[in-house]
């Protein structure tokens, strides 16, 4: 099946400092999103991208949807200590069987204050 | 509150026996879909329901099965279950559109430990 590779799997980093993840796939995906889960809680989404080369932003969060559809990165400028949580790209595609989301394993952040 | 709601949500057990989990999607969409996360595992999908039909399958074990109602709520059913079935199980849902692209909404899970 489909699997992603997520890196790295945990950072410390200390506050104020950027943070850079990223996320590869051995198939293509038609939508890459990432999600942020805080302890105890489901997961949330941040960022969803649509299309091959897109470069999207949320506040402090800029994502992009790798030109070979098989890779995207998230980006955190100026990081805080309420980014602490772990970090979720996921893949999808069109229709069917396929349509569910395929999750990586997660980047777990820890931000030093 | 995403909208998606789940109970119960925590639920302590002994190997052997059944549980039932349950969740009501966010007003107004129609897939519901279920997911499982172990400790080193990431959020795995199970399987999912499109308006009261089976839509698609993930690694879902044999002892595990699922349903959508007619009100659209769903129920995750779990038996026989071992020390393994222990995790986080997430329920989340998605839009009107069959093919709807662009993410769920996720409820906070049901942190199930099997003793």
């Amino acid at each position: 099946g489909q699997q992603l590779n997520q890196s790295p799997q945990s950072m410390f980093i200390q506050e104020g400092e950027d943070v850079s993840m990223n996320c590869t796939s051995s198939s293509i995906f038609n939508t890459w999103l990432w999600y942020k889960q805080d302890p105890g809680e489901g997961p949330v989404l941040l960022i969803a991208l649509y299309k091959a080369g897109e470069l999207t932003s949320n506040g402090r969060l800029t994502a992009q949807f790798g030109i070979t559809r098989k890779d995207s990165f998230l980006n955190i400028s100026a990081s805080i200590p309420s980014d602490v949580g772990i970090y979720f790209c996921a893949g999808q595609n069109y229709g069917g069987s396929q349509g569910n989301l395929i999750f990586g394993k997660g980047t777990k952040l820890s931000v030093k204050p | 509150d995403s909208g998606v709601t789940q109970t119960p949500k925590h639920l302590i057990t002994a190997t052997g026996q059944r549980v039932t989990l349950r969740c009501s999607p966010r007003s107004g969409d129609l897939s519901v879909y279920w997911y499982q996360q172990s400790l080193d595992q990431g959020l795995q999908f199970l399987i999912q329901y499109y308006n009261g039909e089976e839509r698609a399958k993930g690694n879902i074990l044999e002892r595990f099965s699922a349903q959508q109602f007619p009100d659209l709520h769903s129920e995750l059913n779990l038996s026989s279950l071992e020390l393994g079935d222990s995790a986080l199980y997430f329920c989340a849902s998605s839009g009107r559109d069959r093919e709807a692209l662009g993410g769920y909404t996720f409820g906070s899970g049901t942190r199930l430990t099997v003793v």
